[in-house]
């Protein structure tokens, strides 16, 4: 199985500043046939379920704002939020879609 | 609007046997995978399953081949998880999502329904 980890567990930052999760992968989600990496980012509030933010690894989901952007290829990633607002207290998780079973990385919880 | 509503949880006795259904609307059923995740009280997200859109093609995490049964019913725009010999470890909150392709990411997910096996 690929093994996903994500840094650090969790993050705490101010109003306005910058955050940064890493995610590695154990093993390469560049597929070259179609120039896609194969990874995910989702945001999960307490209570609800995962929101897509970040698919192909850098491209937004459907209205997902523009304070947060996906980059990496292949085994490293990073999911940036510039300028952190109250609203983005959740747990980040990664996801590989490269190979079955799909698995996600152990999450990493934002506060404020 | 896309919804994916899940039924089906509750409180279950180890060994027994749980049916989930997940409801969708909004969205042409017959043309998406769809997929199963849980998530433990306080912990992570594990994939359980998949089936394609015509219900043809059936992927399990391996530690579910036998004891887990997804399938679909895209006349209802239905579906379904079968859990067997059900353990304190599968209590969990068992979330339905879509995704547009057999390789693609996890774009719409239910709200979850509640598992507790005990």
């Amino acid at each position: 199985d690929i093994v996903m980890t994500q840094s650090p567990d969790s993050l705490a930052v101010s109003l306005g500043e910058r955050a940064t999760i890493d995610c590695k992968s154990s093993q390469n989600l560049f597929y070259s046939s179609d120039n896609n990496n194969y990874l995910a980012w989702y945001q999960q509030k307490q209570g609800q379920p995962p929101r897509l933010l970040v698919e192909w690894a850098s491209t937004r989901g459907s209205g997902v704002p523009d304070r947060f952007s996906g980059s990496g290829s292949e085994t490293d990633f990073t999911l940036t939020i510039t300028s952190v607002q109250a609203e983005d207290v959740a747990v980040y998780y990664c996801h590989q879609f490269y190979d079955t079973p799909y698995t996600f990385g152990q999450g990493t919880t934002l506060e404020i | 609007e896309v919804h994916l509503v899940e039924s089906g949880g509750g409180l279950v006795q180890p060994g027994k046997s749980l049916r989930l259904s997940c409801r969708a609307s909004g969205f042409t059923f017959s043309r998406y995978w769809m997929h199963w995740i849980r998530q433990a009280p306080g912990k992570g997200l594990v994939w359980l399953a998949r089936i394609s859109a015509d219900g043809n093609k059936k992927t399990y995490i391996d530690s579910g081949t036998g004891r887990f049964t997804i399938f679909r019913d895209n006349a209802d725009n239905m579906l379904y998880f079968e859990m067997h010999y059900l353990r304190d470890e599968d209590t969990a909150v068992y979330f339905c999502a879509r995704s547009s392709s057999a390789w693609a990411s996890l774009d719409h997910w239910g709200q979850g329904t509640l598992v507790t096996v005990s």
